[in-house]
Protein backbone atom coordinates (compact mmCIF):
# COMPACT_ATOMS: atom_id res chain seq x y z
CA UNK A 1 0.00 0.00 0.00
CA UNK A 2 1.37 3.63 -0.65
CA UNK A 3 2.40 5.99 2.06
CA UNK A 4 1.59 9.61 2.29
CA UNK A 5 2.19 11.34 -0.75
CA UNK A 6 3.09 14.92 -0.88
CA UNK A 7 3.49 17.35 -3.72
CA UNK A 8 5.90 19.58 -4.33
CA UNK A 9 8.83 18.27 -2.20
CA UNK A 10 10.20 21.47 -2.39
CA UNK A 11 8.79 24.80 -3.42
CA UNK A 12 10.86 28.63 -3.05
CA UNK A 13 8.02 31.70 -2.68
CA UNK A 14 8.77 35.16 -2.40
CA UNK A 15 7.36 37.21 0.65
CA UNK A 16 3.61 38.04 -0.06
CA UNK A 17 2.89 35.58 -2.68
CA UNK A 18 0.51 32.66 -1.92
CA UNK A 19 1.01 28.85 -2.15
CA UNK A 20 -0.98 25.58 -2.07
CA UNK A 21 0.72 22.00 -0.87
CA UNK A 22 -1.23 19.03 -1.53
CA UNK A 23 -1.73 15.54 0.58
CA UNK A 24 -2.72 12.27 -0.74
CA UNK A 25 -3.42 9.68 2.04
CA UNK A 26 -2.84 6.42 2.23
CA UNK A 27 -5.81 4.62 0.68
CA UNK A 28 -8.72 4.01 3.00
CA UNK A 29 -7.39 6.52 4.98
CA UNK A 30 -10.03 9.49 5.66
CA UNK A 31 -8.91 11.60 8.12
CA UNK A 32 -5.31 14.06 7.20
CA UNK A 33 -3.43 16.68 9.24
CA UNK A 34 -0.94 19.08 8.72
CA UNK A 35 1.85 20.48 10.57
CA UNK A 36 4.60 22.80 10.43
CA UNK A 37 7.94 22.11 11.62
CA UNK A 38 10.96 24.70 12.14
CA UNK A 39 14.10 24.69 14.08
CA UNK A 40 12.48 27.48 16.11
CA UNK A 41 9.12 25.90 17.18
CA UNK A 42 9.26 22.13 16.50
CA UNK A 43 6.47 20.59 15.50
CA UNK A 44 3.08 22.85 15.40
CA UNK A 45 -0.34 21.13 14.82
CA UNK A 46 -2.41 23.39 11.70
CA UNK A 47 -5.58 21.53 11.61
CA UNK A 48 -7.31 18.42 10.85
CA UNK A 49 -10.10 17.37 8.21
CA UNK A 50 -12.34 14.13 7.95
CA UNK A 51 -14.65 14.22 5.68
CA UNK A 52 -14.29 17.27 4.04
CA UNK A 53 -14.93 19.02 7.27
CA UNK A 54 -11.70 20.74 9.49
CA UNK A 55 -12.55 18.77 12.70
CA UNK A 56 -9.75 21.01 14.72
CA UNK A 57 -7.38 23.50 14.20
CA UNK A 58 -4.18 25.11 15.59
CA UNK A 59 -2.81 28.33 16.82
CA UNK A 60 -2.26 29.80 13.41
CA UNK A 61 -3.38 33.04 11.73
CA UNK A 62 -5.86 32.92 9.45
CA UNK A 63 -3.25 33.28 6.26
CA UNK A 64 -3.41 29.30 6.94
CA UNK A 65 -6.18 27.36 5.24
CA UNK A 66 -7.09 23.78 3.90
CA UNK A 67 -9.59 21.72 2.92
CA UNK A 68 -9.99 17.81 2.15
CA UNK A 69 -11.56 16.95 -1.36
CA UNK A 70 -14.14 13.59 -1.16
CA UNK A 71 -10.97 11.24 -2.03
CA UNK A 72 -9.88 12.18 1.00
CA UNK A 73 -7.20 14.50 -0.55
CA UNK A 74 -5.98 17.37 1.06
CA UNK A 75 -4.61 21.15 0.62
CA UNK A 76 -3.59 23.60 2.86
CA UNK A 77 -2.85 27.25 1.24
CA UNK A 78 -0.83 29.54 3.08
CA UNK A 79 -1.25 33.73 1.93
CA UNK A 80 0.53 36.84 2.01
CA UNK A 81 3.66 34.86 2.67
CA UNK A 82 5.99 35.70 5.30
CA UNK A 83 9.59 35.02 5.74
CA UNK A 84 8.80 33.11 8.94
CA UNK A 85 6.52 31.00 6.90
CA UNK A 86 10.02 29.13 5.75
CA UNK A 87 9.35 25.73 7.22
CA UNK A 88 8.82 22.02 6.83
CA UNK A 89 5.05 21.18 6.28
CA UNK A 90 4.14 17.66 7.33
CA UNK A 91 1.08 15.88 6.27
CA UNK A 92 -0.47 12.66 7.90
CA UNK A 93 -3.15 10.80 7.69
CA UNK A 94 -4.98 8.04 9.72
CA UNK A 95 -7.91 5.66 9.14
CA UNK A 96 -10.39 7.73 11.45
CA UNK A 97 -9.60 11.10 13.78
CA UNK A 98 -11.84 9.34 16.55
CA UNK A 99 -10.43 7.85 19.41
CA UNK A 100 -6.77 8.33 20.50
CA UNK A 101 -5.57 4.97 19.89
CA UNK A 102 -5.60 6.21 15.90
CA UNK A 103 -1.86 6.35 14.48
CA UNK A 104 -1.01 9.27 12.18
CA UNK A 105 1.42 8.23 8.74
CA UNK A 106 3.48 10.79 8.48
CA UNK A 107 4.27 12.17 4.51
CA UNK A 108 7.80 13.16 3.69
CA UNK A 109 6.90 17.24 3.78
CA UNK A 110 7.70 19.49 1.44
CA UNK A 111 9.83 21.96 2.49
CA UNK A 112 8.88 26.01 1.69
CA UNK A 113 11.36 28.49 1.31
CA UNK A 114 10.32 32.22 1.86
CA UNK A 115 12.55 34.84 0.28
CA UNK B 1 -3.72 20.54 29.06
CA UNK B 2 -1.29 17.96 27.70
CA UNK B 3 2.51 18.80 26.91
CA UNK B 4 5.76 16.87 26.22
CA UNK B 5 9.19 17.15 27.54
CA UNK B 6 12.34 15.45 26.03
CA UNK B 7 15.09 16.10 28.10
CA UNK B 8 18.35 17.12 26.39
CA UNK B 9 18.42 18.08 22.89
CA UNK B 10 21.21 16.10 21.74
CA UNK B 11 22.50 12.67 22.72
CA UNK B 12 25.44 11.06 21.78
CA UNK B 13 26.53 7.23 22.07
CA UNK B 14 28.86 5.04 21.18
CA UNK B 15 27.62 2.05 18.60
CA UNK B 16 26.86 -0.88 20.52
CA UNK B 17 26.03 1.24 23.22
CA UNK B 18 22.83 1.54 25.33
CA UNK B 19 20.90 4.55 23.79
CA UNK B 20 18.34 6.11 26.57
CA UNK B 21 16.11 9.23 25.04
CA UNK B 22 13.68 10.74 27.91
CA UNK B 23 10.11 11.82 27.67
CA UNK B 24 7.81 13.14 30.20
CA UNK B 25 4.49 13.79 29.23
CA UNK B 26 1.95 16.12 31.37
CA UNK B 27 -1.91 14.90 31.15
CA UNK B 28 -4.62 15.22 32.97
CA UNK B 29 -6.44 11.71 31.66
CA UNK B 30 -4.13 8.67 30.63
CA UNK B 31 -2.33 9.49 27.76
CA UNK B 32 -1.47 7.43 24.74
CA UNK B 33 1.77 8.10 23.69
CA UNK B 34 4.15 8.09 20.90
CA UNK B 35 7.52 7.81 19.76
CA UNK B 36 8.80 9.19 16.28
CA UNK B 37 11.97 8.75 14.08
CA UNK B 38 12.52 11.58 11.53
CA UNK B 39 15.57 11.07 9.20
CA UNK B 40 16.98 13.67 7.47
CA UNK B 41 15.07 15.24 4.63
CA UNK B 42 12.62 12.78 5.18
CA UNK B 43 8.95 12.74 7.45
CA UNK B 44 8.51 11.08 10.61
CA UNK B 45 8.14 7.35 11.09
CA UNK B 46 6.43 5.40 13.84
CA UNK B 47 8.74 3.62 16.22
CA UNK B 48 5.96 2.61 18.96
CA UNK B 49 2.92 3.27 20.76
CA UNK B 50 1.60 2.89 23.98
CA UNK B 51 -2.05 2.78 24.26
CA UNK B 52 -2.58 1.14 27.53
CA UNK B 53 -2.46 -2.20 26.62
CA UNK B 54 0.96 -2.86 27.96
CA UNK B 55 3.33 -0.70 29.56
CA UNK B 56 6.69 -2.20 27.91
CA UNK B 57 5.82 -1.46 24.34
CA UNK B 58 8.51 -3.06 21.88
CA UNK B 59 8.53 -1.31 18.25
CA UNK B 60 10.94 -1.54 15.29
CA UNK B 61 14.71 -1.78 14.65
CA UNK B 62 14.86 -2.74 18.64
CA UNK B 63 13.55 0.19 19.99
CA UNK B 64 10.81 0.01 23.44
CA UNK B 65 9.82 1.95 25.89
CA UNK B 66 8.13 1.99 29.46
CA UNK B 67 5.49 3.91 30.30
CA UNK B 68 5.58 4.71 33.91
CA UNK B 69 2.43 6.64 35.09
CA UNK B 70 4.26 7.47 38.67
CA UNK B 71 6.49 9.14 36.54
CA UNK B 72 4.95 10.17 34.00
CA UNK B 73 7.64 8.82 31.79
CA UNK B 74 7.91 6.92 28.42
CA UNK B 75 11.23 6.99 28.18
CA UNK B 76 12.86 5.35 24.63
CA UNK B 77 15.77 2.64 25.15
CA UNK B 78 17.70 0.26 22.54
CA UNK B 79 19.98 -2.58 23.87
CA UNK B 80 22.83 -1.76 21.64
CA UNK B 81 23.49 1.20 19.22
CA UNK B 82 23.93 1.04 15.42
CA UNK B 83 25.37 3.50 13.30
CA UNK B 84 21.88 3.43 11.18
CA UNK B 85 19.79 4.60 14.51
CA UNK B 86 21.45 8.30 14.10
CA UNK B 87 18.04 10.54 13.50
CA UNK B 88 16.08 12.97 15.20
CA UNK B 89 13.44 11.36 17.95
CA UNK B 90 9.93 12.54 18.93
CA UNK B 91 8.20 11.66 21.55
CA UNK B 92 4.57 12.73 21.66
CA UNK B 93 0.89 12.52 23.41
CA UNK B 94 -2.39 12.67 21.73
CA UNK B 95 -5.66 13.13 23.71
CA UNK B 96 -8.62 12.42 23.09
CA UNK B 97 -9.31 15.50 21.29
CA UNK B 98 -6.90 13.99 18.87
CA UNK B 99 -4.79 16.40 19.02
CA UNK B 100 -1.09 15.60 18.49
CA UNK B 101 1.40 17.66 20.93
CA UNK B 102 5.05 16.84 20.18
CA UNK B 103 8.23 17.23 22.10
CA UNK B 104 10.95 19.54 20.87
CA UNK B 105 12.96 16.68 19.47
CA UNK B 106 16.61 14.70 20.47
CA UNK B 107 19.32 14.71 17.72
CA UNK B 108 21.04 11.33 18.25
CA UNK B 109 24.85 11.03 16.77
CA UNK B 110 26.04 7.07 17.32
CA UNK B 111 29.82 7.27 17.53
CA UNK B 112 32.14 4.89 15.35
Amino acid sequence: KAGVTQTPRYLIKTRGQQVTLSCSPISGHRSVSWYQQTPGQGLQFLFEYFSETQRNKGNFPGRFSGRQFSNSRSEMNVSTLELGDSALYLCASSLAPSGAQETQYFGPGTRLLVL
Amino acid sequence: AQSVTQLGSHVSVSEGALVLLRCNYSSSVPPYLFWYVQYPNQGLQLLLKYTSAATLVKGINGFEAEFKKSETSFHLTKPSAHMSDAAEYFCAVRNTGNQFYFGTGTSLTVIP
